[in-house]
């Protein structure tokens, strides 16, 4: 079946650079996704959405960018930081999924963030 | 604040047991889901609810079930525990109108079946 995945596992930054995290999504009726962090020991917690009528959206020191024509999504978060160190997930929503409210989670990406 | 709480953070069990994973949310969450989180699977959907007394399978249903007899409250249960039930498992809800979908998740319960 179609699914959300991640291009690579982990990423490893200074701190103080910016980091982007990507994930490709492959079913084009996709129409919302939702950016989650995860630090070790805890649940995923929500950063950012975007819905598929939108090609950027900021929020506090991170923007995600949505490619529909390649079905590429991107996290990017200026100036990094220890905190940010965790698994970053994308999830999607597709309205053929069961019902309204199922999101589909990719594998997630580790960041590690160097001092 | 929602807040989304599950009854053990970490729990081990024989195989054959019967499991009970508790999950309560106070926000008054029309869905609620259980996932399990697996190194490299990321979270597959086992089970959820839209209402009380409603279930719906997700990916894995398999060798699970659960019960939804309070809004509020979202049992997982497994029938009789194995190796390969062995995992981290999440509960989340979700308002689900309004057009937001965001899914507010519990700490987890890290199971491990001996």
């Amino acid at each position: 079946g179609e699914s959300v995945g991640l291009h690579l596992p982990t990423l490893s930054v200074q701190e103080g650079d910016n980091s982007i995290i990507n994930c490709a999504y492959s079913n084009s009726a996709s129409d919302y996704f939702i950016w989650y962090k995860q630090e070790s020991g805890k649940g995923p917690q929500f950063i950012i959405d975007i819905r598929s009528n939108m090609d950027k959206r900021q929020g506090q020191r991170v923007t995600v960018l949505l490619n529909k024509t390649v079905k590429h999504l991107s996290l990017q978060i200026a100036a990094t930081q220890p905190g940010d160190s965790a698994v970053y997930f994308c999830a999607d929503r597709t309205p053929a999924q069961y019902n309204n409210n199922d999101m589909r989670f990719g594998a997630g990406t580790r960041l590690t963030v160097k001092p | 604040d929602v807040k989304v709480t599950q009854s053990s953070r970490y729990l081990v069990k024989r195989t054959g047991e019967k499991v009970f994973l508790e999950c309560v949310q106070d926000m008054d969450h029309e869905n609620m889901f259980w996932y399990r989180q697996d190194p490299g699977l990321g979270l597959r959907l086992i089970y959820f609810s839209y209402d009380v007394k409603m279930k719906e399978k997700g990916d894995i249903p398999e060798g699970y079930s659960v019960s939804r007899e309070k809004k509020e409250r979202f049992s997982l249960i497994l029938e009789s525990a194995s190796t390969n039930q062995t995992s981290m498992y999440l509960c989340a809800s979700s308002f689900g109108q309004g057009g937001t979908y965001e899914q507010y998740f519990g700490p987890g319960t890290r199971l491990t079946v001996t």
